[in-house]
């Protein structure tokens, strides 16, 4: 089975401040990693994947995330947060290989993390 | 017109009542997924499609049905809405490439039983 972890139900940061929102992952197989982010009223939006490669992984928006196989992580990172990034952001990850089995092809997502960027 | 669209955005029904929630896709996709999101639990799958002959139930399935009516159409049903079932849900989209990236979204539907 293959879980994520989003530890912080809020994070609130001042805007111009770094920002980090926080994600840990268990799957069996190689992770494929995701960052969705959610406006009020509006559906999921595509912010960065990890598939292979470089750990550092850019995104829309000037967002980034790293990621760390050794500790399971994933975080999402912005240097300077604008107030504007306050939103509902949300991990995910998806299983290819290993003994994933039927969760091939379908994300499993945290409970998201409610970022507010204060003025 | 938005890539994954879903009817209708907002729903209030009553307990016992049958309700279908529909979504449609521009995106010549093959695989549809229906979610529900709740505070604090996050999103969940209620059930998948890798394409029309092919529908899957998801980890929270019980209530729920679906109908792949083509391609780019899928279907929810709350067969006897109940209380709890008061949700956003979200229909989405991807491709079957092996090394596809994420789902496209629709706007979700705000379903409220009373």
């Amino acid at each position: 089975a293959q879980s994520v972890a989003q530890p912080e139900d809020q994070v609130n940061v001042a805007e111009g401040n770094p920002l980090t929102v926080k994600c840990t992952y268990s799957v069996s197989g190689n992770p494929y990693l995701f960052w969705y982010v959610q406006y009020p009223n509006r559906g999921l939006q595509f912010l960065l994947k990890y598939i292979t490669g470089d750990n550092l992984v850019k995104g829309s928006y000037g967002f980034e995330a790293e990621f760390n196989k050794s500790q399971t992580s994933f975080h999402l990172k912005k240097p300077s947060a604008l107030v504007s990034d306050s939103a509902l952001y949300f991990c995910a990850v998806r299983a290819w290989g290993g003994d994933s089995g039927g969760s091939n092809y379908k994300l499993t997502f945290g409970k998201g993390t409610l970022l507010t960027v204060n003025p | 017109d938005a890539d994954v669209t879903q009817t209708p955005r907002n729903r209030i029904t009553k307990t016992g009542k049958r309700i279908m929630l529909e979504c449609s896709q521009t995106k010549g996709h093959d695989r549809m997924y229906w979610y529900r999101q709740d505070p604090g639990l996050g999103l969940r799958l209620i059930y998948y499609s890798f394409d029309v002959k092919d529908i899957n139930k998801g980890e929270i399935s019980d209530g729920y049905s679906v109908s792949r009516q083509a391609q780019a159409k899928f279907s929810l049903s709350l067969e006897s809405a109940i209380p709890n079932q008061t949700a956003l849900y979200f229909c989405a989209t991807s491709s079957r490439a092996p090394l596809l990236v994420g789902y496209t979204f629709g706007s979700g539907t705000r379903l409220t039983v009373v």
